[in-house]
């Protein structure tokens, strides 16, 4: 079946520091890549997508690339700020038709300090 | 921007009873979903429907579990007779079109208590 996998947290950063969250996922068909952030008290927002090998998604600074070679889709920002602190979740989404629910990592918590 | 809304915000229960949750999914979409989220674990896909029928569902929606579109625009999940292991986050989404690539969004969630 379908899986992801992220790199556990709490992710600790300081302001302006590079952060990177790995993800990498494993599908039966040929999927579509997510990252969602749950801000706290707030539900899901999605951040960024990409729908085929070597797209690269990106949105407020934040970028990630569909590598289809190591099944891998890492979040990258070159210089997080305090307000990017969230809970970021990676997730796939790996079937037509409509009847497809998407598949989570565990999400991955990060903390951003002044 | 339209958006998913889901009422109520948090639900507390007593084990046993019936719960409705509910969902208002954007007004042009036509796939809907049911996710839930146990505190400090992931999220995890219930339930996808479309033209009134349930598409897909997770060994987790099991017959204590069922979903309705009463009308036109709400959206509602039902838990017949709630267990301490139902307290989680529920979460609804939607989706305009049938294309994988297309986005699922997501309300802001239901907490449920069952006590």
């Amino acid at each position: 079946g379908n899986s992801v996998t992220q790199m556990e947290g709490p992710v600790t950063l300081s302001e302006e520091a590079f952060l990177t969250i790995n993800c990498t996922y494993t599908a039966t068909g040929y999927p579509s890549l997510f990252w969602y952030v749950q801000y706290p008290g707030e539900g899901l927002q999605l951040l960024l997508k990409a729908t085929k090998a070597d797209d690269k998604g990106s949105n407020k600074g934040f970028e990630a690339t569909y590598r289809k070679e190591t099944t891998s889709f890492h979040l990258e920002k070159g210089s997080v700020q305090v307000s990017d602190s969230a809970v970021y979740f990676c997730a796939l989404s790996d079937k037509g038709g409509g009847a497809d629910g998407l598949t989570f990592g565990k999400g991955t918590h990060l903390i951003i300090q002044p | 921007e339209p958006e998913v809304t889901q009422t109520p915000s948090h639900q507390v229960t007593q084990m046993g009873q019936e719960v409705i949750l509910r969902c208002v999914p954007i007004s042009n979409h036509l796939y809907f979903y049911w996710y839930r989220q146990i505190l400090g674990q992931k999220v995890e896909f219930l339930v996808s429907f479309y033209n009134n029928e349930i598409s897909e569902k997770s060994e987790i929606f099991d017959d204590q579990f069922s979903v309705e579109r009463p009308d036109g625009s709400n959206f509602t999940l039902k838990i017949r007779s709630t267990k301490l292991e139902d307290s989680a986050m529920y979460f609804c989404a939607s989706r305009r079109s049938s294309q994988s690539t297309d986005t699922q969004y997501f309300g802001p969630g239901t907490r449920l208590t069952v006590l």
